[in-house]
């Protein structure tokens, strides 16, 4: 069973402060990982595909990292703008495909 | 290619009613898939098409939803006698699948409304 579990569900964080927020997955027959951002009236946009045990991917403030032994992934923004406010979705995908996404971490950027 | 795009954006209608959407993925992907969206949550699956082959309906799915993309192209997810609990914001998205590196590129989705 893929089952993904992200962690806060929301956060708020003043402007200019770095962040970050966690992203759980079964470890077993992990296959790959993906970040996505979706704003408000818009549609989810991939940040990060992420395959390999130890990768950190970057762009720009935005960063990640993976850990497929243990099960986990964390994204990190640095220096949080508001552009950044919006929901960062997790999703795991296994060999045939399948995506399967997690609940969602809402971040709120306060001015 | 202006990437995936869904028809209607937006959709009310009567408890009771049968309903269809439409989704158009990017050009060349084979994989489309849908997801269903409530307030809150994450987007969940409902269904992907290798092609014009369905090759998973989740379990979660009344037999009152059905999916098809006839020609491996556009797709539609049809619901019939909607209940309120259907309403939700139906997503709808595509990606070449080329290994590992594969990303789903994402419609703007349907918003369903059931009153």
């Amino acid at each position: 069973i893929l089952n993904v579990e992200q962690s806060p569900q929301s956060l708020h964080v003043q402007e200019g402060d770095s962040t970050n927020f966690t992203c759980s997955f079964p470890s077993s027959n992990f296959y790959a990982l993906h970040w996505y951002r979706w704003e408000t009236a818009k549609s989810p946009e991939a940040l990060f595909v992420m395959t390999l045990n130890g990768d950190e991917k970057k762009k720009g403030r935005i960063s990640a990292t993976l850990n497929t032994k243990e099960g986990y992934s964390y994204l990190y923004i640095k220096g949080s703008q508001p552009e950044d406010s919006a929901t960062y979705l997790c999703a795991l995908m296994n060999r045939d495909d399948k995506i399967i996404f997690g609940k969602g971490t809402r971040l709120h950027i306060l001015p | 290619d202006t990437g995936v795009s869904q028809d209607p954006r937006h959709k009310i209608t009567k408890r009771g009613q049968n309903v269809t959407f439409r989704c158009d993925p990017i050009s060349e992907h084979n994989r489309l898939y849908w997801y269903r969206q409530t307030l809150g949550q994450g987007p969940e699956f409902l269904t992907y098409f290798q092609n014009e082959a369905q090759l998973e309906k989740s379990r979660l799915l009344s037999d009152r939803f059905s999916a098809e993309r006839p020609k491996g192209s556009f797709s539609t997810l049809e619901i019939q006698r909607t209940e309120q609990g259907d309403s939700a914001m139906y997503l709808c998205a595509s990606s070449l699948a080329q290994g590992v590196d594969t990303e789903a590129f994402f419609g703007q989705g349907t918003r369903l409304t059931v009153v």
